[in-house]
């Protein structure tokens, strides 16, 4: 089955720390992995976009992700942690069944402590 | 800027009860999702519709229908409202041909607690 996987229900850092959200997913053919992130109380927000090229991929607010097609993997990563960036952080694919439709991995909740 | 909006932020509604949600999105888009998102599972595609009145569904389309009368507006029906349909209802909108490399916008939610 095609899916992607969030393997933490939360992770905790403290500022200034490095972060990382795990995600691996599960695609036959070539991926084309997202994440999106929800702050409290509002909708959920595009991050970044793994489509083809760079395994390293920049998005908004300093994120970044890391593309590894032998591990299957697509996690986000920021240099130095920010109690901003306490949020719920969603990885997805894109599949095709038919027809494009985006999977959404479980969720990872993000905690960054002052 | 996409802008999504949804018609409620917060419902109340009660079992038995015929529940509609409302999205609009203001950036032309031919596709238009309805998700719910509960803890644990993330979100799950309910329906969604690529062009005006056209609708298929999703992964979880059981108690729901939808209607998309105007590309800009796409609307939610619970026919029967039940209380596993409480939860938060997100609408995105995208567009058609970003194709694989479709990014998604997303409304508010709309939190339905049904009693």
């Amino acid at each position: 089955a095609q899916s992607v996987a969030q393997p933490e229900d939360q992770v905790n850092v403290a500022e200034g720390n490095p972060l990382t959200v795990k995600c691996t997913y599960s695609v036959s053919g070539n991926p084309y992995l997202f994440w999106y992130v929800q702050y409290p109380n509002r909708g959920l927000q595009f991050l970044l976009k793994y489509i083809t090229g760079d395994n390293l991929v920049k998005g908004s607010y300093g994120f970044e992700a890391e593309f590894n097609k032998s591990q299957t993997s697509f996690h986000l990563k920021k240099p130095s942690a920010l109690v901003s960036d306490s949020a719920l952080y969603f990885c997805a694919v894109r599949r095709y069944t038919g027809g494009f439709k985006t999977i959404f991995g479980a969720g990872t909740r993000l905690f960054v402590k002052a | 800027d996409v802008k999504v909006t949804q018609s409620s932020r917060y419902l109340v509604k009660r079992t038995g009860e015929k529940v509609f949600l409302e999205c609009v999105q203001d950036m032309d888009h031919e596709n238009m999702f309805w998700y719910r998102q509960d803890p644990g599972l993330g979100l799950r595609l309910i329906y969604f519709s690529y062009d005006v009145k056209m609708k298929e569904k999703g992964d979880i389309p059981e108690g729901y229908s939808v209607s998309r009368e105007k590309k800009e507006r796409f609307s939610l029906i619970l026919e029967s409202a039940s209380t596993n349909q409480t939860s938060m209802y997100l609408c995105a909108s995208s567009h058609r041909l970003a194709g694989q490399q479709e990014t998604q916008y997303f409304g508010p939610g709309t939190r339905l607690l049904v009693l």
